[in-house]
């Protein structure tokens, strides 16, 4: 089965644009989840939909959204660019309430 | 108050040596699953262990195995016969019963084995 996979890998990006990045779960997922990584905050829950219903969201500002489409591939925006939304974001999949499998990230920098 | 600590930010183990790797977690939540995840300098995140709040056993993979001490709530990841490829950071991270598959991670520790 071919794993978690994160379009793009790299992006740059300056202050004020919008941004959207791309996650497709391993084949008979239905859970996508999202994550932030940053030297200073950590790893942080975004959100996570299930069968294109958000089901979690953590505290991150409005400007952050996503959705899940029918074949579950996810996407997630950012709209009005902040330095501080650089970041490793990691898409995460699952069939149920189980282990997590995680992709490669996008390495988002914010200029 | 932080859910998941990790108290050693970076670690040293020499090859073929064992290691422990401390977690505590914090939750009022009398269901919940404890995991550990690897990351290495390519930043991908890789699954090694889970251990549930009822499991009466210490989980086992492999080299892998989970010290969960439920009392004290902590559930240290023991690596066994440590290689080279181990070097990376390991974070903890906790998914409490009603929050689907949101994971609360740790701050990690960077494992570092010196051949």
């Amino acid at each position: 089965k071919a794993g978690v996979t994160q379009t793009p890998r790299y992006l740059i990006k300056t202050r004020g644009q919008q941004v959207t990045l791309s996650c497709s779960p391993i084949s008979g997922h239905r859970s996508v989840s999202w994550y932030q990584q940053t030297p200073g905050q950590g790893l942080q829950f975004l959100f996570e939909y299930f069968s294109e219903t958000q089901r979690n969201k953590g505290n991150f500002p409005g400007r952050f959204s996503g959705r899940q489409f029918s074949n579950s591939r996810s996407e997630m925006n950012v709209s009005t660019l902040e330095l501080g939304d650089s970041a490793l974001y990691l898409c995460a999949s699952s069939p149920q309430r189980s282990e997590q499998f995680f992709g490669p990230g996008t390495r988002l920098t914010v200029l | 108050a932080q859910k998941i600590t990790q108290t050693q930010p970076g670690m040293f183990v020499q090859e073929k040596e064992a290691v422990t790797l401390d977690c505590t977690y914090d939750t009022s939540d009398q269901s919940y699953g404890l995991f550990w995840y690897k990351q290495p300098s390519s930043g991908e995140m890789i699954f090694l262990i889970y251990q549930g709040s009822y499991d009466e056993q210490n989980a086992t993979e492999g080299r892998y195995s989970l010290n969960f001490q439920k009392a004290r709530k902590s559930a240290n990841l023991v690596i066994s016969a440590s290689q080279l490829g181990d070097s990376a950071m390991y974070f903890c991270a906790m998914r409490e019963h009603n929050a689907g598959n949101m994971l609360t991670f740790g701050g990690g520790t960077r494992l570092m084995v010196k051949p």
